[in-house]
């Protein structure tokens, strides 16, 4: 079975701050794929970074990265300069061989 | 615009009614999965076609049955509706399946309101 597991259920900071969403996941198979979508208050759902499982090295979007730790089945967001324009609800998700399955998300809201 | 259309974009009916929700991918994309999100909660994963065939179904409830048509779209019909199954109804689609997706695209979703 595919859990994803976002242990933060909010989370606030500053403008201008950097902010690290933690998420963990488990999975037996070997090639996956994971996610970090974003949900504003419009409730659309936006991919904000993807990862490959076989690559090593993490993602990078502009100020979004991810810290991915294979072995310890971890995937972190890293929000860089954050802006009033990233407060939203923050979704991680794990694409396996059959399912794409979401964590219960992270709302993050950034402060002026 | 992420190219997939859900119609309709709110739906208000009452306790025990039956209600179909329709989601036409973006063109070209073969996989459609349908996710369910009460308030404030995270996406609960539904079910999942691939090219017209069910591949892989979560926590979907026996009044809720899906299907996807030839020409690619799917609808999600919930029956004998109850005042808990009021939830953003969400369609998204991708090109493949599984770990060949590098992306699913997320349709506006479909607000269902039981009252």
């Amino acid at each position: 079975a595919q859990t994803v597991t976002q242990s933060q259920p909010e989370m606030s900071v500053q403008e201008a701050e950097t902010v690290t969403l933690s998420c963990t996941y488990d999975t037996s198979e070997s090639n996956y794929y994971l996610f970090w979508y974003k949900q504003p208050p419009s409730r659309q759902m936006i991919l904000v970074i993807r990862q490959e499982a076989y690559k090593q090295q993490n993602a990078t979007e502009n100020r979004f990265s991810v810290n991915f730790q294979k072995a310890a089945k971890s995937f972190s967001l890293k929000i860089s300069d954050s802006q009033l324009g990233d407060t939203a609800m923050y979704f991680c998700a794990l694409q396996g061989a059959q399912k794409l399955v979401f964590g219960q998300g992270t709302r993050l809201t950034i402060n002026p | 615009d992420s190219g997939v259309t859900q119609t309709p974009k709110h739906l208000i009916t009452a306790t025990g009614q039956r209600v179909t929700l329709r989601c036409s991918p973006r063109s070209g994309d073969l996989s459609v999965y349908w996710y369910q999100q009460s308030l404030d909660q995270g996406l609960q994963f539904l079910i999942q076609y691939y090219n017209g065939e069910e591949r892989a179904k979560g926590n979907i409830l026996e009044r809720f049955s899906a299907q996807q048509f030839p020409d690619l779209h799917s609808e999600l019909n919930l029956s004998s509706l109850e005042l808990g199954d009021s939830a953003l109804y969400f369609c998204a689609s991708s090109v493949g399946q599984g770990a060949m997706n590098t992306e699913a695209f997320f349709g506006q979703g479909t607000r269902l309101t039981v009252v």
